[in-house]
């Protein structure tokens, strides 16, 4: 069964720094992995979505490596801004699997 | 492109009543749409798979006669907690993926939160 952890529960960083969020998984037969952001009392935001064949993708100041063999991605986010402050998660789709697998999520605090 | 809609964004019954949530695809057709649960901060738990014109397929643990699910088109399911309970008070949230290309990835809707009271 495949468990996704992310590293850390929670962050609070100063306005303006580059930060890293870990997203880990047991089982590394994944289709893809998706990043989401979650703001409070609200849906998904699809952020980045990698592909198993890929090794990263971005989109503007953030920017998502995966390495599948290893179990890992990691999402970087530049010059951090108090607009960014919110859940992240990490998501993974399993081959021969439908359904999105979550990970915990990290809470971001960027204080201004 | 690929929006999902989700209705209504809050509600809040009396423990013994249903109540009906609504997950529509705007702009494509979804053979397959997921229902999710969220507790306050944890994270995402899929409820069921909800297949357009078949029965849903709910996981384990989750009892398919409270969370009644109805996907009668392609581009609506219906998730109804029935005989709502202060315990099921949650966060609910849909997705879906436009068929034959999970290569975009899932777009979920904005969440419904039910209070029981």
């Amino acid at each position: 069964k495949q468990e996704v952890t992310q590293i850390p529960a929670a962050l609070s960083v100063p306005e303006g720094e580059n930060l890293v969020l870990n997203c880990s998984f047991t089982d590394s037969a994944i289709y893809n992995l998706q990043w989401f952001r979650q703001d409070p009392g609200k849906g998904l935001t699809s952020l980045l979505l990698i592909q198993s064949s890929q090794r990263e993708q971005t989109s503007g100041r953030l920017n998502a490596s995966l390495d599948k063999s290893s179990g890992r991605s990691t999402l970087y986010i530049a010059a951090s801004q108090p607009g960014d402050s919110a859940t992240y998660l990490c998501a993974v789709l399993n081959t021969g699997r439908r359904a999105l697998t979550f990970g915990s999520g990290t809470r971001l605090q960027v204080q201004p | 492109g690929a929006v999902v809609s989700q209705h209504p964004s809050w509600v809040i019954c009396k423990s013994g009543t249903s109540v009906k949530i609504e997950c529509r695809s705007l702009d494509f057709q979804a053979t397959t749409m997921f229902w999710y649960r969220q507790f306050p901060k944890q994270s995402l738990m899929l409820m069921a798979t909800s297949n357009e014109g078949s029965k849903a397929t709910y996981e384990q643990g989750v009892e398919k006669d409270k969370f009644l699910i109805n996907h009668a088109s392609l581009t609506l399911s219906t998730l109804t907690v029935t005989s709502a309970h202060p315990e099921d008070s949650s966060f609910y949230i849909c997705s879906a993926s436009p068929p034959r290309d999970r290569a975009y990835g899932y777009t979920f809707g904005s969440g419904t939160r039910l209070t029981v009271v």
